[in-house]
């Protein structure tokens, strides 16, 4: 079975400072999607970024980028500059193709505190 | 824009009462989900629906039952609902296969409180 690790519960951050949130994985299939999501106080899930196992370079979307360690089973979330709006719950979940309902595991998420 | 759709955004029931939330998309999308999430435990599956009146358990179905008789809504029922089960719950759509290009789509939650 897979499993998501995110070892920070919550984390505080001056505004403008940049922000890494940890994501560790464990699989032992060799094709697998991982994603970033953002819930803010309003509850709705919001889609930050992907990364596959395959791909050769780590994936950015704007201030976000994800830092890719395939051999140590990392996928950290980093966020540049950031924003008071930035404030909020963030979930790392990994994909397995074809894993039906077993397919996509979420963490616990950590929770992000920007301070003016 | 696309959209997942929750018709309630809080409830209140009471112990016994049934529950029934509902979900409809507009993706056409195959794959619809009911996730529950609770403060440090994350998302937990209850139930996921690949297709029209098909289901598959998730981590925690116990207590639960779906509903999917057309495409675009996906109903999560508590038969009788219990205080444990007072929860943030949130639903989620997606094509068949998921990957970069066709992630999950969250509603905005429903957020039940049984007394």
């Amino acid at each position: 079975a897979q499993k998501i690790t995110q070892t920070q519960p919550g984390m505080f951050v001056q505004e403008k400072e940049a922000v890494t949130l940890d994501c560790t994985y464990d699989t032992s299939d060799p094709s697998y999607g991982l994603f970033w999501y953002k819930q803010p106080s309003s509850g709705e899930m919001i889609f930050l970024i992907y990364q596959g196992s395959y791909d050769q370079q780590n994936a950015t979307e704007g201030r976000y980028s994800l830092n890719f360690q395939k051999a140590r089973k990392s996928a950290n979330l980093v966020i540049s500059a950031s924003q008071l709006g930035d404030s909020a719950m963030y979930f790392c979940a990994m994909y397995k193709p074809g894993g039906g309902a077993d397919g996509l595991t979420f963490g616990k998420g950590t929770h992000l505190i920007i301070q003016p | 824009d696309v959209k997942v759709t929750q018709s309630s955004r809080y409830l209140v029931k009471r112990t016994g009462e049934k529950v029934f939330l509902e979900c409809v998309q507009d993706m056409d999308h195959e794959n619809m989900f009911w996730y529950r999430q609770d403060p440090g435990l994350g998302l937990r599956l209850i139930y996921f629906s690949y297709d029209v009146k098909m289901k598959e358990k998730g981590d925690i179905p116990e207590g639960y039952s779906v509903s999917r008789e057309k495409k675009e809504r996906f109903s999560l029922i508590l038969e009788s609902a219990s205080t444990n089960q007072t929860s943030m719950y949130l639903c989620a759509s997606s094509l068949w296969d998921i990957s970069g290009a066709n992630v999950l789509t969250f509603g905005a939650g429903s957020r039940l409180t049984v007394l």
